[in-house]
């Protein structure tokens, strides 16, 4: 299996939303609904921050949200901040215990 | 609040195993509800899943890997281990444990090691 497929960057000003795409096959996007997504501060741990496509884990803010259609989930950050800069990874199950990433999103607030 | 660490040699050099030890703390690794996963990341690129094992020794892991990846599990002592055979320059990263909260994703995540493979 490869790589989920992620832009390498977005940008956006504060106050306005951004989304990232992240693309992958009817083996593993487009064939469960466990997908999740990971913010990841420069040298800091990965933080989990939506799964099953659009489920907030306890204290993540209601900014984050997601969608999926076909094989291409999608996160969405919405009156976005300075402290969301950051990189985004993506992830999902792809069947037989088997997980997968994306290749990660650089978010650039301007 | 769980708390995952993770340990081991920090350089290792080419053809030989790189061996990590994760240990949890402040929970069961017992629990039926969880697995246990090992993520790894090389300097400035993205995550890679590289395996997962359940408290009763059922291992999952990256096809591209499965030859080399051994992961297990030590319920007495609420750890899990990986070993990596045969490395090379490319296995250069930063090695995560993490609590992986069934077809959820990974919920709780170690501050990560660095291994550097090089002679």
């Amino acid at each position: 299996q490869s790589a989920l497929t992620q832009p390498a960057s977005v940008s956006g000003s504060p106050g306005q939303s951004i989304t990232i795409s992240c693309t992958g096959t009817s083996s593993d996007v487009g064939g469960y609904n466990y997908v999740s997504w990971y913010q990841q501060h420069p040298g800091k741990v990965p933080k989990f921050i939506l799964y099953d496509v659009n489920e907030r884990p306890s204290g993540v803010s209601y900014r984050f949200s997601g969608s999926k259609s076909d094989n291409t989930a999608s996160l969405t950050i919405s009156g976005l901040q300075a402290e969301d800069e950051g990189d985004y990874f993506c992830c999902s199950y792809a069947g037989s215990g088997i997980w997968i990433f994306g290749g990660g999103t650089k978010l650039t607030v301007l | 609040q769980l708390q995952l660490q993770e340990s081991g040699p920090g350089l290792v050099k080419p053809s030989e195993t790189l061996s990590l030890t994760c240990t949890v703390s402040r929970g069961s690794i017992s629990s039926r509800s969880f697995y246990w996963g090992w993520i790894r990341q090389p300097p400035g690129k993205g995550l890679e899943w590289i395996g997962s094992i359940y408290y009763r020794g059922n291992t999952y892991y990256k096809p591209s890997l499965k030859s080399r990846v051994t992961i297990s599990v030590d319920t007495s002592k609420n750890q899990v281990s990986l070993n990596l055979t045969s490395v090379t320059a490319a296995d250069t990263a930063v090695y995560y444990c993490a609590r992986q909260a069934g077809e959820e994703g990974f919920d709780y995540w170690g501050q990560g090691t660095l291994v550097t493979v090089s002679s």
